[in-house]
């Protein structure tokens, strides 16, 4: 099993709809983690992180928490052309290197 | 200049060639790191350092060497590389590993894409 799991995708929405982009980790003990948007050819970029259990949101992106679950959501609302992208879920095993999922690819479609 | 910084952007090189990418963060960090991303690959690490010292190796060929003098600034050595060697190297910083705190994440460079020929 993996210790960071993400569906490659891609995932198509039409502009205007919300994304959902799912990860599974299985580090119970994991404290922290994070979503980076990479644009083709680019770095990696942090948009979101998260500790607590629950939903955390900045602007258009909401990311969900269950650490009984052992699982993290983002999701992006009012989803535009430009937010097409990999999505990587990294994930912080008490303190030990970032876990990064293979990613997944998100169109949105005008 | 903040944040971190590859350089060079682009590089093609030779077989037979040796050249170095170079990373600098100026983030007070201390812990840095090297990953390769093929096309439409993963990241895969390769290398970790934690105040200057290598903390991982994840059994990279001997033609990558790198090199950390500070925390501040690390290297990637290449030395007859392959084709298949060619990627985006990136580069990362985080505050430190392995205190058991909040890990802040990662910041990444803009990358070197290496073209091996």
């Amino acid at each position: 099993q993996k210790e960071v799991e993400q569906n490659s995708g891609p995932l198509s929405v039409p502009e205007g709809a919300i994304a959902s982009l799912n990860c599974t980790y299985s580090d119970r003990g994991s404290q922290s983690f994070f979503w980076y948007r990479q644009y083709s050819g680019k770095s990696p970029e942090l948009i979101m992180f998260i500790y607590s259990n629950g939903d955390k949101e900045d602007g258009r992106f909401t990311a969900q928490l269950n650490k009984a679950s052992q699982y993290v959501s983002l999701l992006i609302r009012d989803s535009q052309p430009s937010d097409s992208a990999t999505y990587l879920c990294a994930v912080n095993p008490q303190g030990g290197k970032l876990i990064f999922g293979q990613g997944t690819e998100l169109s949105v479609k005008p | 200049e903040t944040g971190v910084t590859q350089t060079p952007r682009h590089l093609v090189m030779g077989m037979t060639n040796k050249k170095s990418l170079k990373c600098e963060q100026h983030l007070g960090h201390n812990a840095m790191y090297w990953y390769k991303q093929s096309a439409k690959k993963p990241l895969e690490l390769m290398f970790v350092y934690n105040f200057k010292e290598q903390t991982e190796n994840n059994s990279v060929p001997s033609r990558f060497s790198p090199e950390c003098p500070n925390s501040s600034h690390l290297f990637l050595h290449l030395h007859t590389l392959q084709p298949e060697d060619s990627a985006l190297y990136l580069c990362a910083s985080s505050q430190e590993m392995g205190t058991g705190d909040l890990n802040y994440g990662y910041t990444f460079g803009s990358g070197t894409r290496l073209t091996v020929v």
